[in-house]
């Protein structure tokens, strides 16, 4: 099984909601990853988890929070959040975060803000 | 620091032409690169991976890629092109200071005519 999974694939909510992202890997890969892609743009990185532990926040604003359950689960907590942050939010995983290994991709949520 | 650069923004083929994507990358040291392809809405696929070796690699959907380490580039290839190949392309170099960050190319975008 090569697959990461996302849910939910869309997702409205208002600047006052709370709501969360979902990500699931059963590769057995020790880092996670989540990202945030604009369209027309490359992805830019947010927070990278290995072995569970949060090892990457790339500056990324407290109305984002991540959270790593167990080594196969991966969520973005979302309060209180801007018209801007509407963007397609991209969860990825790979063997290990140490070295170089291929990043594989789940399908996204498209998040819009109102 | 890594960085990769892609210099076309948008291509237009037309279909069963030849297709050749450019991508230049920064890297100090024994880059690690990937060609990843998105459809509309959708995650990002690997396409091909250079690590070391045969400075051709050969990917999926036809795909290949070549490494130049003269020319610092990895340009993506396909001798064909077929109308379900119109989507963004990303290139990325893989292992940052803190290990497997992905710096990611501001992608080309192809569009196929029949």
């Amino acid at each position: 099984d090569t697959e990461v999974t996302q849910t939910p694939k869309h997702l409205v909510m208002g600047m006052t909601n709370k709501k969360s992202l979902k990500c699931e890997q059963h590769m057995g890969h020790r880092a996670m990853y989540w990202y945030k892609q604009k369209a027309k743009k490359p992805p830019e990185l947010m927070f990278v988890y290995s072995y569970e532990k949060l090892s990457i926040n790339e500056s990324v604003p407290s109305r984002f929070s991540p959270e790593c359950p167990n080594s196969s689960l991966l969520n973005l907590h979302l309060h209180a959040l801007q018209p801007e942050d509407s963007a397609l939010y991209l969860c990825a995983s790979s063997q290990e975060l140490a070295g170089v290994y291929e990043q594989f991709f789940g399908p996204g949520t498209r998040l819009t803000v109102l | 620091a890594q960085s990769v650069t892609q210099p076309d923004i948008h291509i237009t083929v037309s279909e069963g032409a030849s297709l050749e994507l450019r991508c230049n990358y920064s890297y100090g040291a024994t880059p690690y690169l990937f060609w990843y392809v998105q459809s509309p809405g959708q995650g990002l696929q690997l396409l091909l991976k250079y690590f070391s070796g045969d400075t051709l690699v050969q990917g999926i959907k036809g795909f290949e890629a070549e490494f130049k380490r003269s020319q610092s580039s990895f340009n993506l290839r396909k001798p064909s092109v077929h109308w379900s190949d119109a989507a963004e392309y990303f290139c990325a170099v893989g292992g940052g200071r803190t290990g497997n960050q992905f710096y990611f190319g501001t992608g080309t975008s192809l569009t196929v005519i029949p």
